[in-house]
């Protein structure tokens, strides 16, 4: 199994360039979710899905969209970039969430510079 | 949201017992703890969740008092392998609409 995996690993856009990042996982996971973490920070939530077809906001959704149409796959959306957010952005799965559910395995990262 | 405290830093020397302590004094009922490992350019990693009392895994023991209103993470003989940051969260339970929010966690220094 290849857990969690993220496409590109690196990127860098111009300011107003948009672009999409993909996630997939093939434990057969029903939560995925997106977050960002910035130097020295810990990670935000930028947004999740709780099943294929829905999503939701997290504390940081600004910026950004998402869409979950294959249960295998959880994509972010940037529509118009902004050196803000240049950051690492992480993907996760968890099989539910929360409880004794709740163990998120990780991605390893994408990391994009805003120019 | 459940806020967690936990120190910034800590040092320690390879072969030791480490304990990192956090506070979450707005825990909720039946919220769980739980602890992520992060390396360097990688993904958190999940360490060891529990609810109260002890639990104890192949990496790790969580200790939790009675009143949850903190927890310890003890790594055991440490090597300089276990350098990273470690997060104590609280973890909504199942059904929950809440989600993990992660700190800034504790960087733990082995030193040789």
């Amino acid at each position: 199994n290849a857990g969690v995996t993220q496409t590109p690993k690196f990127r860098v856009l111009k300011t107003g360039q948009s672009m999409t990042l993909l996630c997939a996982q093939d434990m057969n996971h029903e939560y995925m979710y997106w977050y960002r973490q910035d130097p020295g920070m810990g990670l935000r939530l930028i947004h999740y899905s709780v099943g294929e077809g829905t999503t939701a906001k997290g504390e940081v959704p600004d910026g950004y969209n998402v869409s979950r149409l294959k249960k295998q796959n959880f994509l972010l959306g940037l529509e118009s970039a902004a050196p803000s957010q240049t950051s690492v952005y992480f993907c996760a799965s968890s099989r539910g969430g929360g409880g004794s559910y709740n163990e998120q395995f990780f991605g390893p990262g994408t990391r994009l510079t805003v120019l | 949201l459940a806020k967690t405290t936990q120190p910034i830093s800590m040092d320690s020397y390879e072969g030791q017992e480490v304990n990192i302590t956090c506070s979450h004094n707005n825990i909720a009922t039946n919220d769980y703890i739980t602890w992520y490992q992060q390396f360097p350019s990688q993904g958190p990693r999940f360490i060891i969740q529990g609810y109260k009392t002890k639990v104890t895994n192949e990496v790790a023991s969580l200790f939790i008092p009675a009143d949850r209103k903190s927890s310890t993470l003890s790594l055991p003989r440490v090597s300089l392998s276990d350098t990273a940051v470690y997060y104590c969260l609280v973890a909504p339970p199942e059904g929950s609409a809440r989600q993990l929010t992660f700190g800034s966690g504790t960087q733990l220094t082995v030193l040789p």
